[in-house]
């Protein structure tokens, strides 16, 4: 069955540190989006691929970065860890089928850093 | 801009009432919109679409642009109900469209 998979679940790091956190999806969709979640702000925007080769910044996109270089993979990378950056991460795919597209959402990854 | 709000962070029922979950949002094109839920330990998922005007898990959602509100009900709710729900507006973006998520609402159904 198709599917969309994060890793790793949870994640623990330092300040300062480069974490890159993984989304791969079986389903063959173009569009790839990375979610953060965090109490009060419900899931808000990082970063978005509509394509290969193609990436779009999001409402909070400072301090991360996406590549995309086949259609199963959305990397998502924090340059420097922050304390702020302390979430849960979801990664999302949906097909450019025309209006009101169904997202198809990962498991998350708790990401603490300290 | 796009806005989704959902005034409730949590709101609590007993089982067996009536549960009306709030969502109200602001958009100058024509809206469509989604309620996603994510139950404990597991991942978002989509509830309904108001699109295809269906009824999931005996919940429906109306959508009224006069009053610019797209509210999730349900007449009897469950103990399975209980998770965290989540209002969402579909705009375009270029090729393909995005989701505004409002901040969500944990319902908690009481035995």
């Amino acid at each position: 069955d198709a599917e969309i998979t994060q890793s790793p679940r949870h994640k623990i790091t330092e300040t300062g540190r480069q974490v890159t956190l993984a989304c791969h999806q079986t389903w063959n969709h173009n569009n790839m989006f990375w979610y953060r979640q965090d109490l009060g702000h419900g899931l808000r925007l990082i970063h978005y691929s509509y394509g290969v080769q193609d990436t779009n910044k999001g409402e909070v996109s400072d301090g991360y970065s996406v590549s995309r270089s086949n259609t199963e993979d959305l990397p998502l990378t924090l340059e420097s860890a922050a304390s702020s950056q302390t979430s849960v991460y979801f990664c999302a795919s949906s097909e450019s089928s025309g209006a009101g597209d169904t997202q198809y959402f990962g498991p998350g990854t708790r990401l603490t850093v300290l | 801009a796009q806005r989704v709000t959902q005034p409730e962070k949590l709101l609590s029922v007993f089982k067996g009432a009536p549960v009306e979950l709030k969502c109200n949002y602001s958009y100058s094109g024509s809206p469509e919109l989604f309620w996603y839920v994510q139950y404990s330990r597991q991942r978002l998922q989509l509830l309904l679409r108001h699109i295809s005007r269906e009824s999931i898990k005996g919940f429906t959602a109306d959508l009224n642009k006069g009053e610019t509100s797209f509210h999730l009900k349900k007449p009897f709710a469950q103990e399975e109900d209980s998770a965290m729900y989540y209002c969402a507006l579909s705009r375009s973006s270029g090729s393909a469209r995005q989701l505004t998520f409002g901040s969500g609402t944990q319902l908690t159904v009481l035995p």
